[in-house]
């Protein structure tokens, strides 16, 4: 079945700056990844999401990237702000249709003010 | 209306205990998930309905009976837990299975 390695797992960056959170999958086919947000006592969020037919897709600060020969896809965020804090989980699945949704083992951001 | 709601959002029960959890969208979705999440871990799928019918039961013992009364509805029966199934239990929903999944609160389950 499908592996989703995530790192790091904590990050901490001084507010203003820029996160980065990376993702390798092992089964290559897997197309989409998406990204969730939790905070604390909540339950995730869908931030952002990748089909395999797209490189890159950015959402105002959140930006996603999607290596398929290396099978790997990173999270972005710039300009981060407190409310960015949160543990973020990436995923993988065979198909958008499919239930199977493999988590990554999350990170845990922190932002410095 | 975006919500999942689960209830209650704190339970505390014992080994011999019969307890259940409950989840309701009304955002007319037609897939319900059972996750469960363990401290500093993903959360991990237990169930899957479509369309109100089980159709993913990812090994999970038999002392969790899930149950979905109708598609806004979801529920998960508890009984004969053990101290290890002490965990945040997630209901999720999505408009059709392996679409975007909004996920309510969770339910804190300690066992004791």
């Amino acid at each position: 079945g499908e592996n989703v390695e995530q790192h790091p797992s904590t990050l901490s960056v001084q507010e203003g700056d820029s996160a980065v959170i990376k993702c390798t999958y092992s089964d290559s086919a897997s197309n989409y990844f998406p990204w969730y947000k939790q905070e604390l006592g909540k339950g995730p969020q869908l931030i952002i999401d990748i089909r395999s037919n797209v490189g890159e897709k950015k959402d105002q600060r959140i930006a996603v990237t999607l290596n398929k020969t290396a099978k790997h896809f990173s999270l972005h965020i710039t300009e981060t702000q407190p409310e960015d804090s949160a543990v973020y989980f990436c995923a993988a699945s065979y198909s958008f249709g499919n239930e199977k949704l493999t988590f990554g083992t999350g990170t845990r951001l922190t932002i410095i003010p | 209306d975006t919500e999942v709601t689960q209830t209650p959002k704190h339970l505390v029960m014992g080994m011999t205990n019969k307890k259940s959890l409950k989840c309701e969208q009304h955002m007319g979705h037609r897939a319900m998930y059972w996750y469960k999440q363990k401290a500093k871990k993903p959360p991990e799928l237990m169930f899957v309905y479509s369309y109100e019918k089980l159709s993913i039961n990812e090994s999970v013992p038999s002392r969790f009976s899930p149950e979905c009364p109708n598609s806004s509805l979801l529920n998960l029966h508890l009984h004969a837990l053990q101290p290890e199934d002490s965990a945040l239990y997630l209901c999720a929903s999505s408009q059709v299975v392996g679409g975007e999944l909004f996920f309510g609160e969770g339910s804190r389950l300690t066992v004791l």
